[in-house]
Parts: structure tokens; sequence; C-alpha cells
């Protein structure tokens, strides 16, 4: 598998619980970025990784957001106490830094459903 | 601020015909790219065609082309010979370096329905 991957894809929880998404970026990708896409509207960036560094937060990632890349691979996006406001689809995307542009390969997405 | 205007929620178009989508942008920036995607229906966003603002010559990727201007600050994707497959919601993207950091800002995007 040469692309981006996401799990889970759907995913339903109550008001209140935590949940946690992972990304598998292409493999030789160094950056890693989250998205949240909600109805009618285009990705909104949330966040980027350089590596395992965390290089830039959105003011969209209140504090009951965290993402991790710990070893420079995979990334997890967890939210604290959802809200149904969270209720969105989540999108990971990596690219390859390289001189110039450095494309942005999308996965799927995990659709959160807050009941 | 860096913001994408897609003015069209949606478009149709029949199989085989030609459909533009608009796009407009504001920024202050000189150096920056350009991006239209496409997401089907359940499936993964992919790239259709990008465009470097440096280059005058408008990128093509065979039926798909783009109309960039640069001092308007618009950049219009072109279908030529429409399919059934081109069916999906298509977003434009800007995308710009600010501090060392590389960001994309997408429109809201524009739902293409081909007829058959």
């Amino acid at each position: 598998d040469t692309g981006v991957s996401q799990d889970p894809r759907h995913k339903i929880t109550k008001r209140g619980q935590n949940v946690t998404f992972r990304c598998d970026p292409i493999s030789e990708h160094n950056r890693l970025y989250w998205y949240r896409q909600t109805l009618g509207q285009g990705p909104e960036f949330l966040t980027y990784f350089q590596n395992e560094a965390q290089l830039e937060k959105s003011r969209l990632l209140s504090d009951r957001f965290s993402a991790e890349r710990p070893k420079g691979s995979f990334s997890t996006l967890e939210i604290q106490r959802t809200e149904q406001g969270d209720s969105a689809m989540y999108l990971c995307a990596s690219s390859l830094q390289r001189q110039g542009l450095n494309e942005q390969y999308f996965g799927p997405g995990t659709r959160l459903t807050v009941t | 601020a860096q913001t994408v205007t897609q003015s069209q929620p949606e478009m149709s178009v029949q199989e085989a015909e030609t459909v533009t989508l608009s796009c407009t942008y504001d920024t202050s920036e000189s150096d920056y790219y350009l991006f239209w995607y496409k997401q089907p229906p359940s499936r993964q966003m992919i790239l259709v065609i990008r465009q470097e603002a440096y280059k005058q010559q408008n990128a093509t990727e065979n039926r798909f082309s783009v109309n960039f201007q640069k001092a308007a600050k618009s950049f219009s994707l072109k279908i030529s010979d429409s399919q059934l497959g081109d069916a999906a919601m298509y977003f434009c993207a800007y995308r710009y370096l600010q501090g060392g950091s590389e960001k994309l800002v997408f429109g809201k995007g524009t739902k293409l329905t081909v007829n058959p």
C-alpha cells in the first residue's frame, strides 16, 4: 500500500467520551498534516509535523485536542471530552519536504459523529 | 489573511461538454502555489492540477486546464469533454509559507454533477 491510510474510517461516540484517530503516511514522507472538514466546507488546517516535531497548531485546535507523531512515522489525533461540535471528517495528509513544491497526499479521512 | 473563495456551490454539465469552475483568492504574497483538488463521494481527495504563481503559462493536465490571472487573483478550472467520473466536489486551494510553516487554505468547494 503506497497511500495515506487512516483508522478508523468511521467513529460514533457519545458526548464526553475520548476518541483517538490514527494516520499512517506514505512511508518516505517526513511531513504530516491534520485537517478538519465539516459539512459544506473545505478542509481547515489543524496542525502539522515535520518528522516527530509538531511545528504548528491552528487556533482551531483547542486544549481538548492533542496530536502526536512519536517516531516520525504514524500520527495520532486525540480528542478528549468530545462535544457535538467536534462532529466532522478528520483528514490526514503527508508530503515529502524538498525544494519547491511539497505536494500533499490525502488519506480517506475519519468521520466522527458525536451523539 | 489568505482566503479562497469559490462562488459556485454547485455546477452541472452534460457529458462530453466543457465546464469552468471559478476560484478567487486573496493574498499579499508573491510566491505561492494554487491547486485544484477533487473529492469524489466517500473517497479521498486527490490533486487534479497545480499552478506555480511565478509561472505565466497556464497549467494543463489532459482534460483539465486552468486560467490563472495573477493580477486579478483568479484561478479557474476548465474541464473539457466531461465524463461521468468527473462528478465530485472540487476544492480550490492556496499554499503559502509563513515562518517556515507551510499551509494550505481551501475554498468551500463546488459540487459538480455530470449528466449523461
